[in-house]
């Protein structure tokens, strides 16, 4: 079965500042991994997905994540914070379908 | 290229009533899933239909149905409502459905009084 654990259910950082959220997932097949941004009232929008090849995956919006086989990781990063980055973060993994199972989401704030 | 569109946008329905949510997915998508996401959770898979059949479904109650129509639209209906059913409902499209990009409307906010 597959799961999704991110750590921090907040993260508040300076604009500015670097962004790290964290993801943690359990699959017993080789997983498809995502991370999807919700802004307040709205839908998900995809972020970046690591599926085969290069573990160092670049997004939209400056963000990145590396898929980290051994610590079963899936980190997102952004160098530099931007006041409009403030938004519900969710990381998801796939399995051999395109089910989605979510985390519980990081609440990303960022203070000027 | 409209992307995957929901209606209604809020709706508001009494305990133990019935409610149809609607989905149309994006251009050249024949694949449909339904996620429920309570107040401050992730979002949970519900059912997901291609080729107008239910392929897999979730820990969800019969309660729930769906239907997909030739046009690949899809219909989401709860029956029976309960207070906790009250949730984002979203709705994500993907072409095939085997571990391709889903993309998803803006949901259905639905609340039971």
């Amino acid at each position: 079965a597959q799961s999704v654990t991110q750590l921090g259910s907040h993260v508040s950082v300076s604009e500015g500042a670097l962004v790290l959220l964290r993801c943690n997932y359990s699959s017993s097949v080789p997983p498809y991994l995502f991370w999807y941004v919700q802004y307040p009232n709205q839908g998900l929008q995809l972020l970046l997905k690591y599926t085969t090849g290069a573990t160092l995956v670049k997004g939209i919006n400056g963000f990145e994540a590396e898929f980290k086989k051994s610590e079963t990781s899936f980190h997102l990063t952004k160098p530099s914070a931007h006041m409009s980055d403030a938004a519900e973060y969710f990381c998801a993994v796939s399995d051999n379908t395109d089910k989605l199972i979510f985390g519980t989401g990081t609440r990303l704030q960022v203070f000027p | 290229d409209a992307g995957v569109t929901q209606s209604p946008t809020h709706l508001i329905k009494t305990r133990g009533q019935q409610v149809t949510l609607r989905c149309s997915p994006k251009s050249g998508h024949d694949t449909v899933s339904w996620y429920q996401q309570a107040l401050g959770q992730g979002p949970q898979f519900i059912f997901q239909y291609y080729e107008e059949e239910e392929r897999q479904r979730g820990n969800f109650p019969d309660r729930f149905s769906g239907h997909q129509f030739p046009n690949y639209s899809s219909e989401l209906n709860v029956n029976a409502l309960l207070l906790g059913d009250s949730a984002l409902y979203l709705c994500a499209s993907s072409l095939g459905g085997l571990r391709t990009e889903a993309f998803f409307g803006q949901g259905t906010r639905l609340t039971v009084v």
